[in-house]
């Protein structure tokens, strides 16, 4: 299976502040990296897809980019709203799997 | 509009079973992946298993020979049928829908609490 890992696990941000989370794969797994976001209670979110394409209504504060084993999930400009938790997730192989989770929270 | 509603969730005993639904609407079970997804108390997201349009199945090597996945295209709706519960399967399991190439869950239902406690 592809291990997933995510720096930091978690940050504590103001709004306003630009904020980059890093996923990392434990194979090259090309574009097929997807991230979710997560608040408490609810059902995860896609916001990227294929490692940079912006899934329909998703603000575009939020950009992806990487390939390989490296992704980066940007939020150009904290707002309230974007205080959860992201995760990313491999989908180039069965077992599709998820990175643990970076939890941003007020500063 | 694409929904997903997710019931059959509980307390059950260790070695018990239950059945999830997953009832869908504004699109066709069947013509889509569909997987299921689960989340520990506090813990991150999991995948469960999958169902391919052509009807093909996999699992994950934590509940492999123990939960079935199954669809009813005349109900619009997926299954899972969990057996042989552990206390390890305490979760929100979710359905979702999975889109094809590249592959990305791009619609979930709000989950249903799956308990395993004597």
């Amino acid at each position: 299976d592809i291990q997933m890992t995510q720096s930091p696990s978690s940050l504590s941000a103001s709004v306003g502040d630009r904020v980059t989370i890093t996923c990392r794969a434990s194979q090259s797994i090309s574009s097929y990296l997807n991230w979710y976001q997560q608040k408490p209670g609810k059902a995860p979110k896609l916001l990227i897809y294929a490692a940079s394409s912006l899934q329909s209504g998703v603000p575009s504060r939020f950009s992806g980019s990487g390939s390989g084993t490296d992704f980066t999930l940007t939020i150009s400009s904290l707002q309230p709203e974007d205080f959860a938790t992201y995760y990313c997730q491999q989908s180039y192989s069965t077992p599709v799997t998820f990175g643990p989770g970076t939890k941003v929270d007020i500063k | 509009e694409v929904q997903l509603v997710e019931s059959g969730g509980g307390l059950i005993q260790p070695g018990g079973s239950l059945r999830l639904s997953c009832a869908a609407s504004g699109f066709t079970v069947s013509s889509n992946y569909m997987s299921w997804v689960r989340q520990a108390p506090g813990k991150g997201l999991e995948w469960v298993s999958v169902i391919y349009s052509g009807g093909s199945t996999y699992y994950a090597d934590s509940v492999k020979g123990r939960f079935t996945i199954s669809r009813d295209n005349s109900k619009n709706t997926l299954y899972l049928q969990m057996n042989s519960l552990r206390a390890e399967d305490t979760a929100v399991y979710y359905c979702a829908r999975q889109r094809e190439l590249p592959e990305y869950f791009d619609y979930w239902g709000q989950g249903t609490l799956v308990t395993v406690s004597s």
